[in-house]
């Protein structure tokens, strides 16, 4: 079976530090991969996603980076935190195989980011 | 762009019978889903439709109107643990095996004793 992990759960990080975060899926290959962040109140906003490896795509311009150094890895990155940073991130993956007829998307735990 | 709205609040009482509707405005539509989530938990998945009509699934049963950008989710014999925000999402990329989703903001359900 599938599984999703993400790390860390949560995180307190000032203004102006560096920030990574890390996902990675288990069980499955050549996964699509999402990066979302939701803050207080507000939707689930897709920030990038990747269909391979070094393959990013950035659904909106922002102070932050995403990499996929490797097939099941997906990382988040930041060199300098912002106020506007903080709220939840949430790693997803879905199937790119093309054989569903749907694509279902499955999140990670998430990791909870204040930025202070 | 994709457009997505919900209402922010419904509440209801144990054992009734709600229906969170959400309309959506988006190009390239490839269906519709429906995801529950605790607080501060991850979302998980509910329902997807993309043809027009109803599709059930125990208690929990989503309609979708593609040419009325419309889509609802009735949940039935209210429980307690209910309570959580249910979030509307479209995905657009039709013809792809990307299926990137669109939330709209979710609606948070309070079901009451």
């Amino acid at each position: 079976s599938q599984t999703i992990h993400q790390w860390p759960a949560t995180l307190v990080q000032p203004v102006g530090s560096p920030l990574s975060l890390e996902c990675t899926v288990e069980g499955t290959s050549n996964p699509n991969l999402y990066w979302y962040r939701q803050a207080a109140g507000r939707g689930l906003q897709l920030l990038f996603y990747s269909v391979g490896i070094g393959q990013i795509s950035s659904e909106v311009p922002q102070n932050l980076s995403a990499s996929r150094p490797q097939d099941r890895q997906f990382i988040l990155s930041s060199k300098k935190l912002l106020l506007s940073d903080s709220g939840f991130y949430l790693c997803a993956w879905s199937v790119s195989s093309g054989i569903r007829t749907y694509n279902e998307q499955f999140f990670g735990p998430g990791t909870r980011l204040t930025v202070l | 762009g994709q457009n997505i709205d919900q209402p922010t609040e419904m509440t209801a009482t144990e054992g009734a019978i709600v229906q969170i509707n959400c309309t959506y405005q988006t190009s390239g539509f490839n269906g519709l889903f429906w995801y529950q989530q605790h607080a501060g938990e991850a979302p998980t998945f509910l329902s997807y439709n993309v043809l027009d009509g109803l599709e059930e699934k125990g208690r929990f049963s989503s309609f979708l109107s593609r040419s009325k950008g419309y889509s609802y989710l009735l949940l039935k014999e209210l429980q307690m643990k209910d309570s959580a925000s249910y979030l509307c999402a479209v995905t657009a990329d039709r013809g792809s095996t990307l299926g990137r989703l669109y939330f709209g903001r979710g609606t948070q359900l309070t079901v009451w004793p």
